[in-house]
């Protein structure tokens, strides 16, 4: 149980272009979904945190208007990566946590790659 | 981002060995702890939890939480060289996952 798929699994694009990426809980409902992103040999860093239904929280230094992340149901959440640019270059992980969860589960990330 | 401190490593130790690895928070705030292993291109897996002061034991890992310290620690007994990867701690601060940056572990067969 508590899986979560993400797609696409690789995306490559022009810089000024915008991208899409889904996560999805496959047997649960995620009342909360989380977004991070990962750089080479550095660690996780938070983006935002979305609830079903709510806007998401942004953490500082994120920019909101470039990251659009939208948790229209309990089971999928999306980040769209808005006029990207190459420095937008890095592997993007979500995760999700239902209720009555103890911790998040993973997806298995998206590699961005923007040229 | 509220800090979590973590060795880079990396640490190498013989197969068979114990490994030892360190985290160090700084809000006191901070409710749940979580050890993650992370394997080079691939997203974390979930460790180990703890939640109150003392030990864990699950089979070859035993997590370790000292609130008062702020410390969290993961030792893994008998290493195998499959254990190889980057540990990632995490610290639960209101329902906001913090990680540390991760130590590197090697295990040499």
């Amino acid at each position: 149980g508590a899986v979560v798929s993400q797609h696409p699994s690789w995306v490559i694009c022009k810089s000024g272009t915008s991208v899409k990426i889904e996560c999805r809980s496959l047997d649960f409902q995620a009342t909360t979904m989380f977004w991070y992103r990962q750089f080479p040999k550095q660690s996780l860093m938070l983006m935002a945190t979305s609830n079903e239904g709510s806007k998401a929280t942004y953490e500082q230094g994120v920019e909101k208007d470039k990251f659009l992340i939208n948790h229209a149901s309990l089971t999928l959440s999306t980040l769209t990566v808005t006029s990207a640019h190459p420095e937008d270059s890095s592997f993007y992980i979500c995760s999700a946590k239902g209720q009555n969860q103890e911790t998040q589960y993973f997806g298995p990330g998206t590699r961005l790659l923007v040229l | 981002q509220k800090e979590v401190e973590q060795n880079s490593g990396p640490l190498s130790v013989p197969e068979g060995a114990i490994a030892s690895l360190n985290c160090t928070y700084s809000d006191r705030g901070s409710q749940s702890f979580f050890w993650y292993r992370q394997y080079s291109g691939k997203s974390p897996e979930l460790i180990m939890s703890i939640y109150s002061n003392g030990d864990k034991e699950d089979g070859r890992f035993t997590a370790q939480l000292n609130k008062a310290s702020q410390y969290v620690s993961l030792l893994i007994r008998d290493s195998q060289p499959s254990d190889s990867a980057t540990y990632l701690c995490a610290v639960d601060n209101f329902n906001k996952f913090y990680f540390g940056s991760g130590t590197k572990l090697n295990v040499k067969p």
